[in-house]
C-alpha cells in the first residue's frame, strides 16, 4: 500500500523558533510538492521539486528533497504567526501528472 | 476571472437530489482533478482528466459521475448521495504531461453537507 506520512501531524511553536516537518513516502517518485491550506481556505502551492538533492526556499521556508531516502523536509526559519496554517506533501509515483498521493497534513500554529 | 472557480461555493443536498459541482479555470492548462477533503483523512484524488480524456478513476462510487467538455471546464455530477459524501469537494487544474506536469493549481472548494 502506498504511504505518505508527515510528521508531525500538529505542531505548536513560538514566534522566531526552528523547526523541521518531515514527508516520508513509500513509492518512487521523481519529483514533490509542498502546499499550503489556511483555515477555511484552498490549497496553494509553495514548492516544487524536480530531483534528488533539490533545495528550494522562499522566504522562511525551505525544503528539501531526497529521493533515495524517499524523504523530504520542510524547514521552517524563525517562524512567525502567518505561517500558522495546514501544509501537504504530495508525489506522483507514475510520473506523468495522473495521480497524486497527499499526505495527512502537519496542522501548524505559531504562538507569539 | 484568474486562477480555477468553483461553483457552488456550499451546497446542501438531500441523499435523492441530483446537483453538479463545477469548475472552470483561466490558467491554460491541459489537466484537471477532483479531489475529495475530509477531516481527519488525507486528500483523496477521484478523477483525473488530462486532453479532456479521463485518465484515472480511483474507485470512486458511480453516484458520482465526472465530465470535462473542454479542457477549461469540469464537472462532478452528483445523485443518490450518502451521508459520508459530505466534504470539501476541491478541483484543481495542472499541466499534464510534460516538464511542467504535476503543480496543481487549486479552486476554492465546495463544501457539500448531504441531509
Amino acid at each position: 500500500e502506498l504511504k505518505v506520512e508527515q510528521n508531525p501531524l500538529f505542531l505548536s511553536m513560538q514566534e522566531g523558533k526552528n523547526y523541521t516537518i518531515y514527508c516520508n513516502y513509500s513509492t518512487t517518485s521523481d519529483r514533490l510538492y509542498w502546499y499550503r491550506q489556511d483555515p477555511g481556505k484552498s490549497l496553494e502551492s509553495l514548492f516544487v521539486l524536480l530531483s534528488n538533492g533539490a533545495v528550494k526556499q522562499e522566504g522562511r521556508l525551505m525544503a528539501s528533497l531526497d529521493t533515495k531516502a524517499r524523504l523530504s523536509t520542510l524547514h521552517i526559519t524563525a517562524a512567525v504567526h502567518d505561517l500558522s496554517a495546514t501544509y501537504f506533501c504530495a508525489v506522483d509515483p507514475s510520473n506523468t501528472g495522473n495521480q497524486f498521493y497527499f499526505g495527512t497534513g502537519t496542522s501548524l500554529t505559531v504562538i507569539p | 476571472e484568474t486562477g480555477v472557480t468553483q461553483t457552488p461555493r456550499h451546497l446542501v443536498m438531500g441523499m435523492t437530489n441530483k446537483k453538479s459541482l463545477k469548475c472552470e479555470q483561466h490558467l491554460g492548462h491541459n489537466a484537471m482533478y477532483w479531489y475529495k477533503q475530509s477531516a481527519k483523512k488525507p486528500l483523496e484524488l477521484m478523477f483525473v482528466y488530462s486532453l479532456e480524456e479521463r485518465v484515472e478513476n480511483n474507485s470512486v462510487p458511480s453516484r458520482f459521475s465526472p465530465e470535462c467538455p473542454n479542457s477549461s471546464h469540469l464537472f462532478l455530477h452528483l445523485h443518490t448521495l450518502q451521508p459520508e459524501d459530505s466534504a470539501l469537494y476541491l478541483c484543481a487544474s495542472s499541466f499534464a504531461p510534460g516538464p511542467l506536469r504535476g503543480e496543481q493549481y487549486f479552486g476554492p472548494g465546495t463544501r457539500l453537507t448531504v441531509t
